[in-house]
């Protein structure tokens, strides 16, 4: 079956302008997560979603970043007025409800910022 | 808070060799523990888990062992082929719906002929 999806796959954007970074998870995974990984290090925590519901968002850098699932499903990252310094690689993750330990992952969006 | 550290790479095998990398953790009470591997192009995926102390993760004929006393999560193989190639990441999370993973850095590996 179709896994998780993200896109776009590359952005490139100027330093200020804002971008979004969509996420498609499996169909029926009621958790979704979303992770920032750094070139050269692992990925690391942003928010989480059970359902339409944030239910944690203690990873987000700054108020310029913002997530959202209304629906329970499709999840869009938004990230205001970029910097350089946002330059990585968004990962999206989904997990189905009668497993707490398996996460599935997208390819990831890669964000340059220039 | 919890943290993971590997061993640096890159590691750079022969086919056939003996893999080990290392992967330590700090962490309040019991977590779970994994390895993630990413292919070139690919996203990450879970290799194998551990949720207890003294369990054994085994897939693809790779193998870690949950070490609660040296708090590690060392994975094994004991035949790398080519194809082995990738990067592998340790990470760990607490049990519960908001179960984040918390993330090494990553070890890449090159398996060569």
């Amino acid at each position: 079956g179709a896994g998780v999806s993200q896109s776009p796959r590359y952005k490139v954007a100027k330093r200020g302008q804002d971008v979004a970074l969509r996420c498609d998870p499996i169909s029926g995974h009621v958790s979704l997560f979303w992770y920032q990984q750094a070139l050269g290090q692992g990925p690391e925590f942003l928010t989480y979603f059970q359902n339409e519901a944030q239910l944690d968002k203690s990873g987000l850098p700054s108020d310029r970043f913002f997530a959202e699932r209304p629906e329970g499903s499709v999840s869009t990252l938004k990230i205001q007025r970029t910097q350089q310094e946002d330059s990585a690689v968004y990962l999206c993750a989904s997990r189905i409800a009668g497993d707490l330990e398996t996460q599935y992952f997208g390819p990831g969006t890669r964000l340059l910022v220039l | 808070g919890d943290s993971v550290t590997q061993m640096e790479g890159p590691v750079t095998l022969s086919e056939e060799a003996f893999l080990t990398i290392n992967c330590t953790y700090t962490a309040t009470g019991y977590p779970s523990l994994f390895w993630y591997v990413q292919y070139p192009g690919e996203g990450l995926q879970l290799l194998l888990k551990a949720t207890k102390a003294d369990d054994k993760g085994s897939n693809k004929g790779f193998e870690a062992t949950y070490r609660k006393e040296t708090t590690s999560f060392h994975l094994e193989k004991g035949s790398v082929q080519v194809s082995d190639s990738a990067v592998y990441f340790c990470a760990l999370s607490h049990t519960g719906t908001a179960s984040k993973l918390t993330f090494g850095t990553g070890t890449r590996l090159q398996v060569t002929l």
